[in-house]
Order: structure tokens, then C-alpha cells, then sequence
């Protein structure tokens, strides 16, 4: 059974390029969240997306957007890159995402801009 | 807003008991967890209670007061395998999981 999967594992951008991120979430789950999560941190909620429709949006600008496919997968879109970006992006996916819910997260892709 | 606050770092040798404490204020409240989280790696579950008192799992526990806005995490018998970063979250709402800035947990031989 496969868990929580992202890609890339490492990313390097440069201020001011756009950067796309990638999730599947486990088999059988359904929604899709996604954090962000600085270096000594906790994580910090973005978004989440169920049934191919962001639901809620944490602080975030409009800079990040993101998209859910009919299986289910999940990309976040970060435009415009500050250097106050890099972070650890976490995606974390349940079933429903209702309020008792486990999130199960994945690795992370860590991204650093320059 | 909200705010979640726990120690930032927690020292212990093998085979003792730790305790770390989460305050929470936030604008709703449906329960709190906790998620372990080794150095460079995925959040992992370990706990929720959404109703007051001790939620036992093994050699952790989980206990809350809503009365309170306090929660505990409690790591009995420790092995060097459970130094990591230990985070509390509150489910705000139906969707949304407000972590704290973590507990670093080392253990030592």
C-alpha cells in the first residue's frame, strides 16, 4: 500500500521564478492538503483541495495556487519566488478531511530560492 | 488568532518518562494531535483527543482538558529511536490543522 508521495525531493530556484510541486496521496484517500514548513518550525496550512476543489486557504498570498486531478493528485504552484519561501512543502492526505480525520503525511520537497 | 505554545526542546536519558505540555488558544477547536517528526522527515501520527482526558497508545499517552486549553503528550520507557520533534496540533475547524512550533525531544544513553 502506498503512502503519501512527492516530488521532486530537492528543488533550487532562483527570486522571482515559479516553481511547481507534486503530491499522490495515499490509496484510498481523497483529499489533499498541503503545508509549508520553515527550518525549526511547525507546519503551516496552505490549502486543501477535495473533489478537484480548493475548500479552505490558510494565510497564504495569492502567489500560491494549486490544483487538484480526477485521480485525486495534487500540484502546488508557488509564482514569483521570494527568498522567504524556502521551506519544507509538505503534502498530507486523508479520507473526507472532516474533523476526526488522520492527515498522513508525505517526505516533503525542500526547496530553497537564491 | 491563534497561538500554540510547547517547550521548544526536552532533554531525557533512555528508559525515563517525558512530558510535553501544549496551551492552545485558538478560534475553534474540534481536538488536538500529535505528530512526531524525525529530522528531515514526514509528520507522522501519533494521537487525537477530542474529548477531556487520557488517550493511551502503547508506551505513549494523550491527554486533554478543554476546560483548560491544555494538553500533554507523555513518552514512557524512552529509546534513543524516540528523539525527534514532537508537534501538537488543534483541528480548527473541518479542514484546518494549526501545528505548534515543536518540541525537540533527545534522549540519551
Amino acid at each position: 500500500d502506498a503512502g503519501v508521495t512527492q516530488s521532486p525531493t530537492h528543488l533550487i530556484k532562483t527570486r522571482g521564478q515559479q516553481v511547481t510541486l507534486r503530491c499522490s496521496p495515499k490509496s484510498g484517500h481523497d483529499t489533499v492538503s498541503w503545508y509549508q514548513q520553515a527550518l525549526g518550525q511547525g507546519p503551516q496550512f496552505i490549502f486543501q483541495y477535495y473533489e478537484e476543489e480548493e475548500r479552505q486557504r490558510g494565510n497564504f498570498p495569492d502567489r500560491f495556487s494549486g490544483h487538484q486531478f480526477p485521480n485525486y493528485s495534487s500540484e502546488l504552484n508557488v509564482n514569483a519566488l521570494l527568498l522567504g519561501d524556502s521551506a519544507l512543502y509538505l503534502c498530507a492526505s486523508s479520507l473526507g478531511g472532516g474533523a476526526s480525520d488522520t492527515q498522513y503525511f508525505g517526505p516533503g520537497t525542500r526547496l530553497t530560492v537564491l | 488568532g491563534q497561538s500554540l505554545e510547547q517547550p521548544s526542546e526536552v532533554t531525557a536519558v533512555e528508559g525515563a518518562i517525558v512530558q510535553i505540555n501544549c496551551t492552545y488558544q485558538t478560534s475553534g477547536f474540534y481536538g488536538l494531535s500529535w505528530y512526531q517528526q524525525h529530522d528531515g522527515g514526514a509528520p507522522t501520527f501519533l494521537s487525537y483527543n477530542a474529548l477531556d482526558g487520557l488517550e493511551e497508545t502503547g508506551r505513549f499517552s494523550s491527554f486533554l482538558s478543554r476546560s483548560d486549553s491544555y494538553g500533554y503528550l507523555l513518552l514512557q520507557e524512552l529509546q534513543m529511536k524516540d528523539s525527534a520533534s514532537y508537534f501538537c496540533a488543534v483541528r480548527e475547524d473541518d479542514y484546518k490543522l494549526s501545528f505548534g512550533a515543536g518540541t525537540t525531544v533527545t534522549v540519551r544513553a
